[in-house]
């Protein structure tokens, strides 16, 4: 059971470049979020699914793109990447709401030069 | 604007002492609270959770207070040990009970 996986771990962008970070989860959860994490700024709800082919917009979803295909897969996009998504970059899932806990990978770092 | 808020960026305290983190919300519709904890490198775990009708939750060393009148909650430590030297966020439950609201976190240094 590896609970919440996210690949890559790292990436370095140049800026316009494209790229897709896939979150993964074996816990058969209906719930997946993507956030972004910045320093002083906490985590910041990007998108979310509440299931499979549902996606919703969080706080700051603008420049990124999501996809729930299958259920235990989540996947964030950005099309033409820029330097202020330079960030650490989680996804998190949980089995029901209300969500009174979520499960959470081990982030991407993400650089965009 | 920030719904949910942590005022102290950074804590430092002596092992064996208390530590209290402190978190405030502006929103009244929040009516269940958690705290995670995170190390470098790795994605924040649970930690421990309030609901709205409670004023007080413990777990082990850990106790979580709510005040909903001051919009505020706050995380006790009690002993503190270096092992919680992490990252602390709190976070709050939105009214349809399928997002959270994160704090911009609170660096918790313990030292030996």
């Amino acid at each position: 059971n590896a609970g919440v996986t996210q690949t890559p771990k790292f990436r370095v962008l140049k800026t316009g470049q494209s790229m897709t970070l896939l979150c993964a989860q074996d816990m058969n959860h209906e719930y997946m979020y993507w956030y972004r994490q910045d320093p002083g700024m906490g985590l910041r709800l990007i998108h979310y699914s509440v299931g499979e082919g549902t996606t919703a917009k969080g706080e700051v979803p603008d420049g990124y793109n999501v996809s729930r295909l299958k259920k235990q897969n989540f996947l964030l996009g950005l099309e033409s990447a820029a330097p202020s998504q330079t960030s650490v970059y989680f996804c998190a899932s949980t089995i029901q709401v209300p969500v009174h806990e979520q499960f959470f990978g081990p982030g991407t770092r993400l650089t965009v030069l | 604007d920030q719904q949910v808020k942590q005022n102290s960026p950074s804590l430092s305290v002596q092992e064996g002492r208390i530590s209290i983190l402190n978190c405030d919300y502006t929103n009244s519709m929040f009516d269940y609270f958690l705290w995670y904890k995170k190390y470098p490198a790795e994605g924040p775990t649970f930690l421990i959770s309030i609901s709205s009708i409670k004023d007080k939750n413990e777990d082990g060393r850990f106790t979580v207070f709510l005040n909903k009148s001051a919009k505020h909650l706050s995380l006790h430590i009690v002993p503190s040990q270096p092992g919680d030297s992490a990252v602390y966020f709190c976070a709050a439950m939105n009214n349809a009970g399928n997002m959270l609201t994160f704090g911009g976190g609170t660096r918790l240094m313990v030292k030996p």
